[in-house]
């Protein structure tokens, strides 16, 4: 596709429950990244994967937070047990040099 | 703690003047930064960088100037327009590849 593409662009889920996150990025790029922004917050980094290197997993708030990148393309963040804190705009963004393309986001609430 | 810091949450500015953005970092190892514009309900989109090896970057009203010893950057927008009130977040890179951004800082510029 032409850009990073995110689904789904809005989610709703009950305290407690699991919620998978998607990402397809940018076609040929072999970095992607997981960003969140709470509200009135900036740009917190979760997690990175480059080629085939082992993911930076250091931005991960804890262990409920995990993502998997299949094949060096599609990636999904998976949160377990979501709490209201985890209520934010979850951004996904590939590169395959040193500028970064962003997706839309995923905005989840978590009720 | 934070490796990239916009010390200032909000600017305002008026129409046809110059908009001044600061961003400073502690990492000694980023040598290349850069800065991108988000609009509500958007991904960032990416607007200008800087190779630790300049100090300055022009591209058409916006301008970032570097300041390595300082571990300073700027981004200047002259003549600002009402269309670039939105969020500037300023970001840094190293070798590693892992890009960390500031917290943003939301430019309003008045008719």
């Amino acid at each position: 596709g032409a850009g990073v593409s995110q689904s789904p662009s809005n989610k709703v889920t009950e305290k407690g429950k699991d919620v998978e996150l998607r990402c397809d990025p940018i076609s040929g790029h072999t970095a992607l990244y997981w960003y969140r922004q709470s509200l009135g917050q900036g740009l917190e980094f979760l997690i990175y994967f480059q080629g085939n290197s082992a993911p930076d997993k250091s931005g991960l708030p804890s262990d409920r937070f995990s993502a998997e990148r299949t094949g060096g393309s599609v990636s999904t963040l998976t949160i377990q047990r979501t709490q209201q804190e985890d209520s934010a705009v979850y951004l996904c963004a590939s590169s395959s040099g040193r500028q970064v393309a962003f997706g839309s986001g995923t905005r989840l609430t978590v009720v | 703690d934070q490796q990239v810091k916009q010390n200032s949450p909000s600017l305002s500015v008026q129409e046809g003047r110059i908009s001044i953005l600061n961003c400073d970092y502690t990492n000694s190892m980023f040598d290349y930064f850069l800065w991108y514009k988000k609009y509500p309900a958007e991904g960032p989109t990416f607007l200008i960088s800087i190779s630790s090896i300049k100090d300055k970057n022009e591209d058409g009203r916006f301008t970032v100037f570097l300041n390595k010893s300082a571990k300073h950057l700027s981004l200047h927008i002259v003549p600002s327009q009402p269309g670039d009130s939105a969020v500037y977040f300023c970001a840094a890179t190293g070798s590693q590849g892992n890009l960390i951004f500031g917290k943003g800082t939301k430019l309003s510029v008045k008719p």
